[in-house]
Parts: structure tokens; sequence; C-alpha cells
């Protein structure tokens, strides 16, 4: 069974606290990507990753950091730097090309509530 | 800063009646994606365009990739119930990805 796996679906988290998101890919796939969704807003890059042990900033990647270690694994910390975690986080995978973008898989995100 | 939206940003429609979301990015993108996300799901990717003023078909569904390459539709034919959820177009400028804002749709039986 094929897919992109996160855990857990809803995170609870004091305020101060830091916090991974785990995310595993059994596709085969050399890139992965991490994005947040705030109600009723598109999805925004906060990094990805296009082979293991290399990782790019995207747009937003202030108060969040990764690491790729193994081909299947991405896992996103949320720092206690992160001005308003609150947010649905959606981890994707595709294949990868150098310059080139491709269709990406999409695990089915965690809801994370920082109070 | 880049910015990639879509209009309109929510649309009820009437079972049976078309519908058509316009994509607008700030900057030229090297191809344009169309993900469709339902109520509480994640984003499902449905096509690619690569070329400039490309158009292809799914069934109802019809893409075109503007000229410019800055600028894309997604029109759905005589829609149906299944149609409903967000459709989002995203693409890259340069090293980074970008999505749209999303269009919600609606459809009432």
């Amino acid at each position: 069974d094929g897919g992109i796996t996160q855990s857990p679906k809803y995170l609870f988290r004091k305020e101060g606290q830091n916090v991974t998101l785990s995310c595993e890919q059994n596709l085969n796939h050399d890139a992965m990507y991490w994005y947040r969704q705030d109600p009723g807003q598109g999805l925004r890059l906060i990094y990805y990753s296009q082979i293991v042990n290399d990782f790019q900033k995207g747009d937003i990647a202030e108060g969040y950091s990764v690491s790729r270690e193994k081909k299947e694994s991405f896992p996103l910390t949320v720092t206690s730097a992160q001005k308003n975690p609150t947010a649905f986080y959606l981890c994707a995978s595709s294949i990868a090309s150098s310059g080139r973008w491709y269709e990406q898989y999409f695990g089915p995100g965690t809801r994370l509530t920082v109070t | 800063g880049q910015q990639v939206m879509q209009i309109p940003q929510y649309q009820h429609v009437q079972e049976g009646e078309d519908f058509t979301t316009y994509c607008n990015s700030s900057t030229t993108l090297s191809n344009i994606q169309w993900y469709k996300q339902r109520p509480g799901g994640h984003p499902v990717f449905l096509i690619q365009l690569v070329k400039s003023g490309e158009v292809k078909k799914q069934k109802r569904l019809t893409f075109q990739f503007g000229e410019a390459k800055k600028n894309s539709s997604l029109h759905i034919t005589a829609t149906q119930t299944t149609d409903v959820g967000t459709y989002f177009c995203a693409g890259p400028t340069g090293n980074q990805f970008y999505f749209g804002t999303g269009t919600s749709l609606t459809v009432i039986p």
C-alpha cells in the first residue's frame, strides 16, 4: 500500500514548546515538501528537499527546521520561534529532476493547535 | 513578492451549470499544475500544463495555460455534486513553488 503517511492527525501543544511532525513515504520519491495551510487560504511552501541530506527554504521557512537523513522521511520541527504555529501542515513528495517540478502526492496532513 | 491569485474565491452553482476558475501569477511560471482538495481532505493532483497556450481536457474539465505563462483557467462543464471542493493552481518560479489562493466550489443539487 504505497503512499505518504503523516502522524498524528491532530496535535496540541503549549506555546513555547517545539514540536516535530512526521512524514514518511514509500513511493520511492526523491523530493519531499512541507506546506502550511491556513483556513480559507492556499498552501505555502515551508521547506523542500530534492535529495537526501539536502534541503532548501521555501517562502515561509522562519521558525521551522527540517532534516532529511533518509529518503523515506522528512520530519518538520515547528520551533517556539514560529509566531503563529497553529495551522494545517501538509507533507508531499514527487519524483525529482534538477530544475523541474513534477506532480506532488500529498499526505493526509496534521492539524496543529498551539495554545 | 510572488503572488498567485485565483478568482473567484467562492462559487456556488446549481448542479448542471458550468464553472470556471481563473489563476493569475505575478511572474512567469515554467509550468502550471492544478489540484483539487475536497473538504477536510488533502490536495490531489489533476493535471500539469507546460507549453504556452496549451489546452488539455479531462472528461468535463478543460485546462488552459496562457500565452505568457502567467495565467491559467479551469473550466468544468455541467457540474456534478462530486465536483465539490477547492481548486488550486500551482507552479514554480525559479527555485520556489507557489500555490494559488484557491476557488471553493459548492454544487447545489
